[in-house]
């Protein structure tokens, strides 16, 4: 089942904030968040398996909500190689493809000088 | 971290030519791959899982005779598009996890194969 991503595209002044969610309508396994930029591969970013985690490195951060349905990425004091199209990929409890991840629409994110 | 090629990196052939793509995890094992397709602008969707020694097992939708998928070793998986068509023109990508790897479930991806089919 395929994950809700909103916004589906962001413009932002470089410095400026940004907030990316990830939703489900199901309990989730795992969130796993990925950047991409044009004509490459995902990149991987950051991985959420418990409820009410939190975690991050530079100014890239994660939440995982309690329920396990809802996950954010956020994105602080943006750099110009923070443009990318954002990804979050889930796995969902006794999926048949056994760990495979059903990726959201994505959010566009550019960021300006 | 774990590294995955592909090969090629890109490819254009004519319609109804067969094309095999490659993928390899470079300094682990991986008993399941994985390959998703992503047309422009739009979402990685899972084509199939690829399990070592056994069959895959392949989405909803996906034609399995037409994109064969082999895993013939703990470091490489292979997909076959035969007979390809321009509606098949598109960005292949295989992500693997480390089979031993005491990490949280990450996937590394590949670098992406771009096929086009004229």
């Amino acid at each position: 089942q395929q994950p809700v991503q909103s916004p589906q595209a962001v413009i932002l002044r470089e410095g400026e904030d940004a907030v990316i969610n990830c939703s489900s309508s199901k309990a989730l396994y795992s969130v796993h968040w990925y950047r991409q930029k044009h004509g490459e591969a995902p990149v991987f970013l950051m991985i959420l398996l418990k409820g009410g985690e939190q975690k991050g490195h530079d100014k890239i951060s994660a939440s995982f909500n309690e329920k396990k349905q809802q996950s954010s990425l956020y994105l602080t004091a943006s750099q110009l190689s923070y443009s990318g199209t954002y990804f979050c990929g889930t796995e969902t409890p006794n999926s048949n493809s056994g760990y495979a991840l059903n990726f959201g629409k994505g959010t566009s994110l550019l960021v300006t000088p | 971290g774990a590294v995955v090629s592909q090969h090629p990196s890109w490819v254009i052939c004519k319609s109804g030519t067969s094309v095999k793509i490659e993928c390899r995890s470079l300094d682990f094992q991986a008993t399941t791959m994985f390959w998703y397709r992503q047309f422009p602008k739009q979402s990685l969707m899972l084509m199939a899982t690829s399990n070592e020694g056994s069959k895959a097992t392949y989405e909803q939708g996906v034609e399995k005779d037409k994109f064969l998928i082999n895993h013939a070793s703990l470091t490489l998986s292979t997909l076959t598009v035969t007979s390809a068509h321009p509606e098949d023109s598109s960005f292949y990508i295989c992500s693997a996890r480390d089979s031993w790897g005491q990490g949280d479930r990450e996937q590394f991806f590949g670098p992406g194969t771009r096929l086009t089919v004229l």
